[in-house]
C-alpha cells in the first residue's frame, strides 16, 4: 500500500515561519509534489523536488531527503491569506501518470 | 485562461440513483485523473488515463463506478447505483505527461455529490 504522512494541523501567526513535514512509504517514487487548497477550493500546484535539497519559490521553501522518505515545506512571512490546507503528493512513475496524496495539513494563520 | 472544467458543480441525489460526472481537460493535457475527496480519506485517486486509455482504475469501487474517455476533451465518471456513503466532492485534474514527471495537475473546482 502507500502511506503518506503529514500532521493534521498547524497554527502560527502572521509574519512567522512554518514546517509542514511529509514521510512516505509509497511502491515507486519520482518526486515529491506539495499543493494548497482553500477552503471549497481545487488543490493548486505550489513545487516539486525530484532531487534531494532545497528548492525556493519566493515564501515558499521545499525540502527532500529521498534516504530518509521525507520532505517538507517551509512557509515563511506568513500570511493571513496562507490559511488553507497543504498536501504533499508522491509522484509513482516518471511519465507523470500517478500522484498518491496524504491527508493533508490545515494550517491556520492568526494575526 | 486554460482550465480544467467540472460539471455538475454540485449534485443532490438519491440512494439507487444513476450519477455522472464530466471533465474538460485543459487542451492539450495528455493525462487526466480523478480524485475522491472526503474528510476521513483527504484526497484519494480513482483512475488516470493517459491519451485516453485507462493506466489504473485499482482506486475505484469496480461494481459501480466507471470512467472512460469518450474523447481527447470529455473524461466521465460514472456512479451506478449511488450511496450515501459516495458522498464526497470528485476533482478532476489535468496534466502534461512527457518523458519526466513534474508532479504538477491542474484541478477543476469539484463536483460536489450528496446522496441521500
Amino acid at each position: 500500500g502507500q502511506s503518506l504522512e503529514q500532521p493534521s494541523e498547524v497554527t502560527a501567526v502572521e509574519g512567522a515561519i512554518v514546517q509542514i513535514n511529509c514521510t512516505y512509504q509509497t511502491s515507486g517514487f519520482y518526486g515529491l509534489s506539495w499543493y494548497q487548497q482553500h477552503d471549497g477550493g481545487a488543490p493548486t500546484f505550489l513545487s516539486y523536488n525530484a532531487l534531494d535539497g532545497l528548492e525556493e519559490t519566493g515564501r515558499f521553501s521545499s525540502f527532500l531527503s529521498r534516504s530518509d522518505s521525507y520532505g517538507y515545506l517551509l512557509l515563511q512571512e506568513l500570511q493571513m491569506k496562507d490559511s488553507a490546507s497543504y498536501f504533499c503528493a508522491v509522484l509513482l512513475n516518471q511519465a507523470g501518470t500517478a500522484l498518491i496524496f496524504g491527508k493533508g495539513t490545515t494550517l491556520s494563520v492568526s494575526s | 485562461d486554460a482550465r480544467v472544467t467540472q460539471t455538475p458543480r454540485h449534485k443532490v441525489t438519491e440512494m439507487g440513483q444513476e450519477v455522472t460526472m464530466r471533465c474538460q481537460p485543459i487542451l492539450g493535457h495528455n493525462t487526466v485523473f480523478w480524485y475522491r475527496q472526503t474528510m476521513m480519506q483527504g484526497l484519494e485517486l480513482l483512475a488516470y488515463f493517459r491519451n485516453r486509455a485507462p493506466l489504473d482504475d485499482s482506486g475505484m469501487p469496480k461494481d459501480r463506478f466507471s470512467a472512460e474517455m469518450p474523447d481527447a476533451t470529455l473524461a466521465t465518471l460514472k456512479i451506478q447505483p449511488s450511496e450515501p456513503r459516495d458522498s464526497a466532492v470528485y476533482f478532476c485534474a489535468s496534466g502534461l505527461a512527457t518523458g519526466v514527471g513534474t508532479g504538477e495537475l491542474f484541478f477543476g473546482e469539484g463536483s460536489r455529490l450528496t446522496v441521500l
